[in-house]
């Protein structure tokens, strides 16, 4: 079956600090894949997404490009801040007609001043 | 309603009652999701209905667990005669059930559930 699989957390990077953090997937077909994000005492919530190969998903600085040939959805961004302190998932949704969606086990991220 | 509605917030419970969360996703929207978040466990799926029917409940952990979904609407996950392990916050999320590719979850704020 489907299966995601993401860095084990908790990651704690210095306010400004580069983040990457992985995501391989396991999935026949062609998937849609997502990233949300879980701030502190909030739902979660939509990121970003990529629908196909070679797409870039981008929302609030945050980018992560598909990659079929890698299996991965990593989500990166340049210069993290405070205000980005959540927890993110990795999640993807198998193609055809069913639409069961699969989350990965999540990452923490803490980002201190 | 302007988003996913769970109830109860908070539930907890004595070991071996049967309990109900109440999930009333985004009006429209035919796919309905429940998952479980454990601590240090991620997001568990559970089971996925499009509109009353479940074609996948494949997530459910044990008999114990049941859950139905009226009238295209609203849906009830049951657990019975709880157990310690089942503590967690219970999630429902609902989308349109279009079969978009990039089609987005919505989800609620969750259930606290805690066994004693």
């Amino acid at each position: 079956g489907d299966s995601v699989t993401q860095m084990e957390g908790p990651v704690t990077l210095s306010e400004e600090a580069f983040l990457t953090i992985n995501c391989t997937y396991t999935a026949t077909g062609y998937p849609s894949l997502f990233w949300y994000v879980q701030y502190p005492g909030e739902g979660l919530q939509l990121l970003l997404k990529a629908t196909k190969a070679d797409d870039k998903g981008s929302n609030k600085g945050f980018e992560a490009t598909y990659r079929k040939e890698t299996t991965s959805f990593h989500l990166e961004k340049g210069s993290v801040q405070v205000s980005d302190s959540a927890v993110y998932f990795c999640a993807l949704r198998g193609s055809g007609g069913y639409q069961k969606v699969t989350f990965g086990t999540g990452t923490k991220l803490q980002v201190i001043p | 309603g302007a988003g996913v509605s769970q109830s109860p917030s908070n539930k907890v419970t004595e070991k071996g009652k049967d309990v109900e969360l109440r999930c009333d996703p985004i009006s429209g929207h035919t796919a309905l999701y429940w998952y479980r978040q454990s601590l240090g466990q991620g997001l568990e799926f559970l089971i996925y209905f499009q509109g009353n029917s479940a074609p996948d409940k494949s997530g459910l952990p044990s008999d114990r667990f049941s859950a139905e979904r009226t009238g295209g609407s609203v849906s009830t996950l049951t657990i019975q005669r709880t157990q310690q392990e089942d503590s967690a916050v219970y999630l429902c999320a609902s989308s349109s059930g279009q079969g978009a590719m990039g089609e987005k979850l919505f989800f609620g704020s969750g259930t606290q559930l805690s066994v004693l």
